[in-house]
């Protein structure tokens, strides 16, 4: 069954550093999203992207924020400076144009020293 | 987006059919009823989704009352790798970018 593909799993780094969190979407997938979840918390959108620009967004997603497909199949999304609460389990969620139903990645865990 | 109550927590008997209740009150008509489970902080998985029919598949059954203000979701048989949080998601079908507003959920203990 195809899946959605993160890397890292798991990634930490100093506060005030720049990570990139990689997705590789179902390859016939249109739509894509991210998520994250603080610990005990609920999932929470970030923002949704289609068609090489984003299509909607949450506050969360601020300027420190950005998202991408720098090669066209992976979907990357960008923390310019991290914070501690940045510290979450970050999903990739991808779904086709026809079918509502999203499909979740593993998640990577970044954790903000 | 409409909004959904969820009881925090249920436990169901292995082998037992797990039933989790879902009230969503202010649903639109051309909203649909979305349920989701996220095992152990893995990523969400799609379980089954409706209008206003009952629905079907492999992993569960949806029943949506007739004035569509609640909804519940049924496992048949209740496994111990059932054992999740259970999200009731309302949706509508077009003008949105598809993205999921998650609530608390409910977590549901299977038990031995």
């Amino acid at each position: 069954e195809p899946e959605v593909t993160q890397t890292p799993s798991h990634q930490v780094t100093q506060m005030g550093q720049e990570v990139i969190l990689r997705c590789v979407p179902i390859s016939n997938h249109l739509y894509f999203y991210w998520y994250r979840q603080i610990l005990g918390q609920k999932v929470e959108f970030l923002v949704s992207f289609y068609n090489n620009e984003i299509s909607e967004k949450s506050e969360i997603f601020d300027d420190q924020f950005s998202v991408e497909r720098p090669d066209g199949s992976n979907f990357t999304l960008k923390i310019r400076s991290t914070k501690l609460e940045d510290s979450a389990m970050y999903f990739c969620a991808t779904r086709t144009g026809s079918d509502p139903n999203a499909f979740f990645g593993q998640g990577t865990r970044l954790t903000v020293v | 987006d409409a909004k959904t109550t969820q009881p925090p927590s249920m436990d169901c008997a292995e082998g037992r059919a797990a039933n989790l209740p879902c009230n969503h009150s202010t649903i639109s008509g051309n909203e649909y009823v979305y349920w989701y489970r996220q095992i152990h902080s893995q990523g969400p998985q799609y379980i089954i989704h409706g209008l206003k029919n009952n629905e079907t598949n492999e992993m569960a059954s949806l029943i949506i009352t007739e004035d569509r203000k609640s909804s519940t979701l049924i496992l048949p048989h209740a496994t111990l790798r059932d054992t999740a949080v259970y999200y009731c998601i309302v949706r509508p079908s077009s003008g949105n970018t598809g993205k999921l507003i998650f609530g608390q959920g409910t977590t549901l203990q299977v038990k031995p």
